[in-house]
């Protein structure tokens, strides 16, 4: 087991274009979330997903940002006509069912910067 | 709505001095409460799962507590390797789905 894996790590872009990011959950787990992290703030929740299901977007969460996950295994994070107000972190964690411990296990992080 | 609050916002602490990192919650449904570990560029390591007030979980120099409102995590005779943010995270019941907030960390700086 390698844990979680986000792929890009780092991803420099220009207003305007699209940008996707990709997250390999561990194995085992079926609950997959999303967070955005923006220097000095703690993770805020995107999105989350049970297996392929996706059962709960944030508010806070534009139209221009969208997420999958096929097959309930890997997940995709998509923003299209990227803003310099969507330069962050974007996290990826999963878990077990609740039942269990219920912590998040996180992945490195893909950082977006928006030009 | 779910709040989760963290101060001291920063801390400095000389190696071997003692000292409390706080996490008070307002939350309906608590379903646990989590400490994460995080290191500059990196993502949120888990540290401690707490479920109940009166709970306490300890590794190496680190013990976390729990009461109704706040956690605490005692830091025991840091090292500059405790040099980190610590997250606070809660779990809880939000419209069928159990929703998990984080609070904004403590950035911890311990000086040799």
């Amino acid at each position: 087991d390698t844990g979680v894996s986000q792929d890009p790590r780092h991803k420099i872009t220009k207003r305007g274009q699209n940008v996707t990011f990709r997250c390999d959950p561990i194995s085992e787990h079926n609950r997959l979330y999303w967070y955005r992290q923006t220097l000095g703030q703690g993770p805020e929740f995107l999105t989350y997903f049970q297996n392929e299901a996706q059962l709960e977007k944030s508010r806070l969460l534009s139209d221009r940002f969208s997420a999958e996950r096929p097959k309930g295994s890997f997940s995709t994070l998509e923003i299209q006509r990227t803003e310099q107000g969507d330069s962050a972190m974007y996290l990826c964690a999963s878990s077990f069912r609740t039942g269990s411990t219920g912590e998040l296990f996180f992945g490195e992080g893909s950082r977006l910067t928006v030009l | 709505e779910d709040q989760v609050t963290q101060s001291p916002e920063a801390l400095r602490l000389q190696e071997g001095e003692s000292s409390s990192l706080n996490c008070s919650y307002t939350v309906s449904g608590l379903r646990g409460l989590f400490w994460y570990r995080q290191d500059p560029g990196k993502g949120p390591e888990f540290l401690f799962t707490l479920y109940s007030a009166g709970e306490e979980k300890e590794k190496e120099r680190l013990k976390a507590t729990l009461t109704k409102k706040e956690s605490f995590l005692h830091i025991t005779a840091p090292k500059p390797e405790d040099s980190a943010t610590y997250l606070c995270a809660v779990r809880a019941d939000s419209g069928g789905y159990q929703k998990v907030t984080f609070g904004t960390g403590t950035k911890l700086q311990v000086i040799p």
